[in-house]
């Protein structure tokens, strides 16, 4: 079975723009979570969403946002792009919702580099 | 003060070694812990998970929960190359009917000397 996708592996953007990523679930999984991981620094919690739904949503500001389409399929959009926004962005699966006691398994992650 | 502290490393040990992660927390509402590993350029994987106090044992590895001095650990026996990565605590805290976000620590290197 194919794990947690996730597209593109790399990007590079400049300040100011605006950079979309893509996370398919594990089949049959219906939870996303997105998370930032700066070089050095554990996963920042960004969203969660569940059937569809935010369930969930850290410290970050409005120039984050994300969706979940009806195959649970996800987006993270993040708007005039700043340089401190260069990290690996995480998304991971889960059967329910997250923060429960369901695993949540992660895919491999965009690196996203700002110049 | 940070919800979730741990010792960034790098930790070097032998092949064979026992290996000692630990992590504090200033969160007494935690009651749901998880260790993850994470190789280069790889998303985390779950290791291990627990519920409050305790020691839980999987193979190698030795999960355990102190909460009454908010103190996490991961014990690694017979430490082979393979186990070179990154350790990341992770947890959570109870709200009700279900367990909100998952706070991770900044992780501890680990690098097993053959």
């Amino acid at each position: 079975d194919a794990g947690v996708t996730q597209s593109p592996t790399h990007l590079i953007k400049t300040r100011g723009q605006h950079v979309t990523l893509r996370c398919s679930p594990i089949s049959g999984h219906k939870s996303v979570s997105w998370y930032q991981q700066v070089l050095g620094q554990g996963p920042q919690f960004i969203f969660q969403y569940y059937e569809k739904e935010e369930r969930g949503r850290g410290n970050f500001p409005d120039r984050f946002s994300a969706r979940q389409f009806p195959n649970y399929s996800s987006e993270l959009n993040v708007n005039a792009l700043l340089l401190g926004d260069s990290a690996l962005y995480l998304c991971a699966s889960s059967l329910g919702e997250v923060g429960g006691t369901d695993t949540q398994y992660f895919g491999p992650g965009t690196r996203l580099t700002v110049l | 003060q940070k919800e979730v502290e741990q010792d960034p490393g790098p930790l070097s040990v032998p092949e064979g070694a026992i290996v000692s992660l630990n992590c504090t927390y200033s969160n007494s509402a935690f009651q749901y812990f998880m260790w993850y590993r994470q190789y280069s350029r790889k998303g985390p994987e779950l290791l291990m998970y627990t519920y409050s106090s305790g020691n839980k044992e999987d193979g190698r590895f030795t999960a355990q929960v102190d909460k009454s001095s908010k103190y996490i650990s991961l014990f690694i026996r017979d430490s082979q190359p393979s186990d070179s990565a990154t350790y990341l605590c992770a947890m959570s805290a109870f709200r009700g009917t279900s367990y909100d976000k998952v706070i991770f620590g900044p992780g501890t290197s680990l690098s097993v000397i053959p």
